[in-house]
């Protein structure tokens, strides 16, 4: 199994373009996030979603949009990146238990 | 909403315990996780206290009160390899943010030879 996939690894942008970054799961959880981190920070939510169907603003969702696409895939788009969305960003799953994630090996972004 | 303190950076040599403390405050409470990252990776998930006690996972111990809003995450026979960041995470069951994890700062552990 490969748990949870992301891509890009790495991204270069420039203020105003757009791009949907990716993420899959195998582990069949019905719980999906996306979290950005910031240098010396802690994870900050930035969507979720409980199941497939729905999806649920995080602590951090101003400037993207999401996707529940399937039980597996949950995308993330910026729709005009700003040198703000600056970030590594990760997916993660969880079954019922939320407290027990798994997460993705991150999406690096830099916006210029 | 929900805030959590832990001391920014610890360091310790090999073979040594250090304990990595978290507070917490928050309107309700599940329980406290714990997670590690190194460097450039992926946090890990290491472990999940919703009682008070220790709860023991090999070399890692993870402790909670919730009378005083504190745990901690014990880490025994320190190896190079631990020299990571640690979070801890809390769930608040009330309000609109009940299904979300919210984490601390972390703190920088280095263990040196």
């Amino acid at each position: 199994n490969a748990g949870v996939t992301q891509t890009p690894k790495f991204q270069v942008l420039k203020t105003g373009q757009s791009m949907t970054l990716q993420c899959a799961q195998d582990m069949n959880h019905n719980s999906m996030y996306w979290y950005r981190q910031d240098p010396g920070m802690g994870l900050r939510l930035i969507y979720y979603s409980a199941s497939e169907g729905t999806t649920d603003k995080g602590e951090v969702p101003n400037g993207y949009n999401v996707s529940r696409l399937n039980k597996r895939e949950f995308s993330l788009r910026l729709e005009s990146a700003a040198p703000s969305q600056t970030s590594v960003y990760f997916c993660a799953s969880s079954t019922r238990r939320q407290e027990t994630q798994y997460f993705g090996p991150g999406t690096r972004l830099l916006v210029l | 909403g929900q805030s959590l303190e832990q001391p920014s950076e610890v360091t310790a040599v090999e073979g040594a315990i250090v304990q990595i403390n978290c507070t917490y405050q928050t309107s309700g409470f599940y329980g406290l996780s714990w997670y590690q990252q190194h460097d450039g990776g992926a946090p890990t998930f290491l472990s999940y206290n919703a009682l008070d006690g220790l709860e023991e996972t090999g070399r890692f111990s993870s402790f909670l009160s919730r009378s005083d809003s504190y745990g901690y995450l014990l880490l025994q026979e320190l190896q190079m390899k631990d020299s990571a960041s640690y979070f801890c995470a809390v769930r608040d069951p009330t309000g609109r943010s009940a299904r979300q994890l919210t984490f601390g700062s972390g703190t920088q552990l280095t263990v040196l030879p």
